[in-house]
C-alpha cells in the first residue's frame, strides 16, 4: 500500500525551530517529487515547499522562503522540513504529499498530517 | 502569488448537478493545463479528484468532471450524493514554478 506518514509536529514558541519528517512506503520513492502543504485551523490549503524526485530541485512559497528548508534522504524514503524562526501564523496541520508522477504539480497520495502550534 | 478565487459555499439537492468555479490569472490557470481539484472531508486529508484539468484518477466516479476556459477552471459534480458534501479546493501550477490553491468551497448537499 502506498503510504506517507508525517511526524515531528508539536508546540513551539515563537522564534523556535521544529523538524518535520515524512516517511514513505509502497512506491519507488526516489522517482517522485514530495511536497509539504499546510492548513491553518479553519482555513484553506497552502502549498509550502517541494523537493523534486528526478533532478533534485527545491522550491518554496514566499511565506516560508529563508526560514524553512526541505530535504530528502532517498536511502530512508524520507523527506524533512526544517522550520526555523517560527511565527504564530505558521500554526497549521502540515501534510506531506506525493506527486502523481515524476515532478508533476499534483498530489495523489497525502499523509494524515501533523499539527504544528506556534505559541508562547 | 495570490490564491485562486473560489466561491465560499455552494449548495444543491441530491441528484442534481453543481459546478464550482476557480478563477486565476494568465500566469497560473491560463498558462498551464495543471489544474487539479481536491475533496476534503472534515478532519481528513485532501483527496485528489481531478488532475490536468479534466483527468480522473483511478477509482474516482465519473460523476466528477473538470474543464478550463481561459484563466478559469471548473469542477462539475453530477448526480449529487450525500457523501459529496465536503470542501473542494482547486490548484494550479504557476509561472514562478510554485503551486497555488484556491480558498476552498464548502459544498452542502441539501
Amino acid at each position: 500500500e502506498v503510504q506517507l506518514l508525517e511526524s515531528g509536529g508539536g508546540l513551539v514558541q515563537p522564534g523556535g525551530s521544529l523538524r518535520l519528517s515524512c516517511v514513505a512506503s509502497g512506491f519507488t520513492f526516489s522517482n517522485y517529487g514530495i511536497s509539504w502543504v499546510r492548513q491553518a485551523p479553519g482555513r484553506g490549503l497552502e502549498w509550502v515547499s517541494t523537493f523534486s524526485g528526478t533532478g533534485g530541485g527545491t522550491n518554496y512559497a514566499d511565506s516560508v522562503k529563508g526560514r524553512f528548508t526541505i530535504s530528502r534522504d532517498n536511502s530512508k524514503n524520507t523527506v524533512y522540513l526544517q522550520m526555523n524562526s517560527l511565527r504564530a501564523e505558521d500554526t497549521a496541520v502540515f501534510y506531506c504529499a506525493k506527486a502523481v508522477r515524476d515532478n508533476h504539480p499534483t498530489f495523489d497520495i497525502w499523509g494524515q498530517g501533523t499539527l504544528v502550534t506556534v505559541s508562547s | 502569488q495570490s490564491a485562486l478565487t473560489q466561491p465560499a459555499s455552494v449548495s444543491e439537492s441530491p441528484g442534481q448537478s453543481i459546478t464550482i468555479s476557480c478563477t486565476g490569472t494568465s500566469t497560473d490557470i491560463g498558462a498551464y493545463n495543471y489544474v487539479s481539484w481536491y475533496q476534503q472531508h472534515p478532519g481528513k486529508a485532501p483527496k485528489l479528484m481531478i488532475y490536468d484539468v479534466s483527468n480522473r484518477p483511478s477509482g474516482i466516479s465519473n460523476r466528477f468532471s473538470g474543464s478550463k476556459s481561459g484563466n478559469a477552471a471548473s469542477l462539475t459534480i453530477s448526480g449529487l450524493q450525500a457523501e459529496d458534501e465536503a470542501d473542494y479546493y482547486c490548484s494550479s501550477y504557476t509561472s514562478s514554478g510554485t503551486l497555488v490553491f484556491g480558498g476552498g468551497t464548502k459544498l452542502t448537499v441539501l
